[in-house]
């Protein structure tokens, strides 16, 4: 089982809409989870941090599940530009490396 | 620019040749770490430095594959008689500790032709 599993999608949905990713992860141990976003092309860039208590940053939200094992990603009022695909990151506790998922791709349509 | 930096951006070779990458982490950072990404796919994590010490190697995918980080700053990945299945973007992170976000460099993107 991998380590970390979200739907790869694709996700497409109009301007303005509320979509939301999960992602599972298989190891209770671990520790630290994160959502990056990755372009086209481009590198991986953080997008935030998912703490235990759920977290905000404008139109995105985090939320962590540890009974179940999954955290997730909420878009609200979704712009043109939150087109892209968001990974899903869990470091393990004792562990030395990020483990991503293989994103999920969102397409944001006008 | 103070982010992670990885040159060459592209690398086209042909197959049986070596290729080695560089990647200069962000400076105050002594965690560094080697993915490869292809396409349709999340990073795949390769190795994994503490300052000098590599301490995570068991995911390298072969023994072509060998990574270096001689002084603690800067790495370099190297993969020998490389194989078209190596075509892919080799990524380049640094983080500044224990269950921090890594930051990640633009890449190289390998074409073995």
């Amino acid at each position: 089982r991998k380590e970390v599993e979200q739907d790869p999608g694709p996700f497409n949905v109009p301007e303005g809409a509320t979509v939301a990713f999960n992602c599972t992860y298989s190891n209770s141990a671990s520790q630290s989870f994160f959502w990056y976003r990755q372009d086209c092309r481009k590198e991986p860039k953080l997008l935030m941090s998912v703490y235990s208590s759920g977290n905000e940053d404008g139109r995105f939200t985090a939320q962590l599940n540890r009974a179940s094992q999954y955290i997730s990603l909420l878009i609200r009022d979704s712009k043109l530009s939150d087109s892209a695909t968001y990974l899903c990151v869990v470091i393990k506790t004792g562990a030395n490396n990020l483990f991503f998922g293989t994103g999920t791709r969102l397409t944001v349509i006008p | 620019d103070t982010g992670v930096s990885q040159n060459p951006r592209h690398k086209i070779t042909k197959r049986g040749q070596n290729v080695t990458f560089r990647c200069d982490p962000i400076s105050e950072h002594n965690r560094l770490y080697w993915y490869r990404q292809t396409l349709g796919q999340g990073p795949e994590f390769l190795t994994y430095f503490q300052n000098e010490a590599q301490l995570e190697k068991s995911r390298l995918l072969s023994d072509r594959f060998s990574a270096e980080r001689p002084k603690g700053s800067f790495s370099t990945l190297e993969i020998q008689r490389t194989e078209q299945g190596d075509s892919a973007m080799y990524l380049c992170a640094s983080s500044l500790g224990d269950n921090t976000e890594a930051f990640f460099g633009q890449g190289t993107r390998l074409t073995v032709v």
